[in-house]
């Protein structure tokens, strides 16, 4: 089944301890991002790449970085969380550099506390 | 960076009634997308949008192209409770030599049976 995942799906945690949230597409995709979903606020990009070892920041990067060591997986990392980054986080995939037709994981809820 | 204007925020609907809800921006775009999110997943595509004036339609959903190419709007017919979500507007948009999305705000919709 093609498809995007994500680990965990639900992540309490405290200020300052490092994470990460994991990312795997199995549909071969170039294209993949990582998007934020706050109340009010819509979908925000954090990053995205277009390929391996290519990557790039989105509209809210700070705080976070990516990498993409392999084409299925797009880890998150928080190096230093902090509440603010409380958010429901998305990873997304697509096969065109043009990204639109995108794939949507099932979501991590993180809280910082 | 580039705002899409997505209205209305809400709508609370008895089942069985139209819904209408629209996008618009002071900017050209080349590609309109349709997204909606159940509750407690992703965004999933539902139309995508290519051509000015198209009208493009998936079941009981019909989607428009502006003719300005600076709006789209998406209609419901007939809607019943599975229909409930935030629906999000989407454009292709193409930044520093890659593409990406930008998301509107969103729709939340709500369908009273």
């Amino acid at each position: 089944e093609a498809q995007v995942t994500q680990n965990p799906r639900y992540l309490i945690t405290v200020t300052g301890k490092k994470l990460t949230v994991t990312c795997s597409q199995n549909m071969n995709h170039e294209y993949m991002s990582w998007y934020r979903q706050d109340p009010g606020l819509g979908l925000r990009q954090i990053y995205y790449s277009m390929n391996v070892e290519v990557t790039d920041k989105g509209d809210v990067p700070e705080g976070y970085k990516v990498s993409r060591k392999e084409k299925r997986n797009f880890p998150l990392i928080l190096e230093s969380p902090s509440p603010n980054q409380t958010s429901l986080y998305f990873c997304a995939s697509s096969f065109t550099l043009a990204g639109y037709e995108q794939y949507f994981g099932p979501g991590t809820r993180l809280t910082v506390t | 960076g580039q705002q899409l204007n997505q209205s209305p925020q809400s709508m609370f609907i008895q089942e069985g009634e139209d819904v209408s809800m629209n996008c618009t921006s002071s900017s050209i775009f080349n590609t309109w997308l349709w997204y909606k999110q159940d509750p407690g997943e992703g965004p999933v595509l539902l139309i995508a949008l290519y051509k000015a004036g198209e009208l493009t339609s998936n079941g009981r959903l019909t989607a428009q192209f502006g003719i300005t190419r600076k709006d789209s709007f998406l209609n419901i017919s007939a809607s019943i409770p599975s229909d409930v979500g935030i629906y999000f507007c989407a454009v292709s948009i193409t930044q520093g030599g890659s593409e990406k999305l930008v998301f509107g705000k969103g729709t939340k919709l709500t369908v009273n049976p």
